[in-house]
Formats: structure tokens, sequence, C-alpha cells
């Protein structure tokens, strides 16, 4: 099971960014797929979760209306669509895999570094 | 502030016993949601260390349990090691009339001393 992420990107603050994910290893359909966020030096922070099979998706009330979590199942990615970024959205983003929403996230992506300034 | 409350940090001498508390509410580990672990080496990306309140994956040693009561979790670590210095959080899941999401921990700095 692998989870490839999207490179670094360096963005202006009113910007919007986007974020892939990419499975492998197993059935993309049949698993959750999280975003996870960790701002420098800080702890980790859930932003949403998306079932591909069936677009079921949940956000977290604190990134709610900033975040977009979508998939295209035909390439077995995901995405995280965060507008209007500022300089406190300079984080590490993670893509996590989930067999459950409540269950234990299993496999965690490389991260995609985000600065915005 | 985190759902879920962890203390900042802990520390504990090469050889020693550490716990690390979780502490959540009736709408998260209270509600019967299961607990789970993770541990994050410096620079390094989250691994699940205890999975379900208790269960431990395959690699994970025997030093590292688990356990939920109620409304709060602890990580237990025994025989220290200089290699358990790292970040530790918790995660759960919490359900209000308006969403469910999951939830983590603020984490816990365990220094070995």
């Amino acid at each position: 099971v692998q989870l490839v992420q999207s490179g670094a990107e360096v963005k202006m603050p009113g910007d919007s960014l986007k974020i892939s994910c990419q499975g492998s290893g197993y059935t993309f359909n049949n698993f959750w797929i999280g975003w996870v966020r960790q701002m420098p030096g800080k702890g980790l922070e859930w932003m949403g979760i998306l079932h591909p099979g069936d677009s079921d998706t949940r956000y977290s009330p604190s990134f709610q209306g900033q975040v977009t979590i979508s998939a295209d199942k035909s390439i077995n990615t995901a995405y995280m669509y965060l507008s209007s970024l500022k300089a406190s959205d300079t984080a590490m983003y993670f893509c996590v895999r989930q067999g459950w929403p409540w269950g234990p996230v299993d496999y965690w992506g490389q991260g995609s570094l985000v600065t915005v300034s | 502030q985190s759902v879920l409350t962890q203390p900042p940090s802990v520390s504990g001498a090469p050889g020693q016993r550490v716990t690390i508390s979780c502490t959540g509410s009736s709408s998260n580990l209270g509600a019967g949601y299961d607990v789970h672990w993770y541990q994050q080496l410096p620079g390094k990306v989250p691994t699940l260390l205890i999975d379900s309140n208790n269960g431990r994956p395959s690699g994970v040693p025997d030093r590292f349990s688990g356990s939920k009561s109620g409304t709060s979790a602890s990580l237990a670590i025994t025989g220290l090691q200089a290699e358990d210095e790292a970040d530790y959080y918790c995660q759960s899941y919490d359900t209000t009339v308006r969403a469910s999401f999951v939830v983590f921990g603020g984490g816990t700095k365990l220094t070995v001393l």
C-alpha cells in the first residue's frame, strides 16, 4: 500500500491550493481517504475524509467552508482543495487511509509542504 | 483547544514506565468510540502505535500498551528507551448534532532523560 502525494508548493495569501494523493497497492474505492494538517512545530489536525466509492464526505468544523475533498476513481487519486490561503495555512499536509471514519489511520502519505508567503 | 486533551510533555529515565493520558467527553470516548495512538519520531511521518484502545499492530513492541475507560484513555510505555523519544497523539471520533468527525489530541512530547 502506498499513498503518494504531490510535491511542495509555495503560494501567496489569497491563493488556492490543490494537493493530490494517489493510492496504490489496494482497492482504492474500498477505503476512506482523509487529510491531516500539521503546522510547523504543532500537532495533528484532522481536516476531512472521503469515501471514493460513494463520495460520502465529512469535514471537521474547523475547516468546513475552506476545504473541499474530492476523488477521481479512474486514476485512484484523491484531492484536497484549500481556498483563500493565509500565512497560517503554512503547514505539512498528509493524506491518510482509514478503513472507516472512526477507525485508525493505517497508512500515511509522505506529506506535502505548503508555504504561504 | 483540542477535543481530546493530552499533557503537553512527559519524561522518564531509561528503563522506567511512563503513561500518557487522553481525556475526552461524552461525545467521543464516552460515546463508545475507540481510541488509537500514534508515534511521530522527529522529522518523520506518524505511525500507528495502538489500534482500537489496546491493539498492537504488527511490529510494535509489547512495551507499548493502551487502555480506555469511560471518557479517558492511556498509553503506557514500559522499559523506556532512548528511541522512544517522540511525539505521541491519541485519535478518536466525535459526533454532535451537526457533524461527525475525527479528532486528535494535542500531542504529548516524550523526553527520555
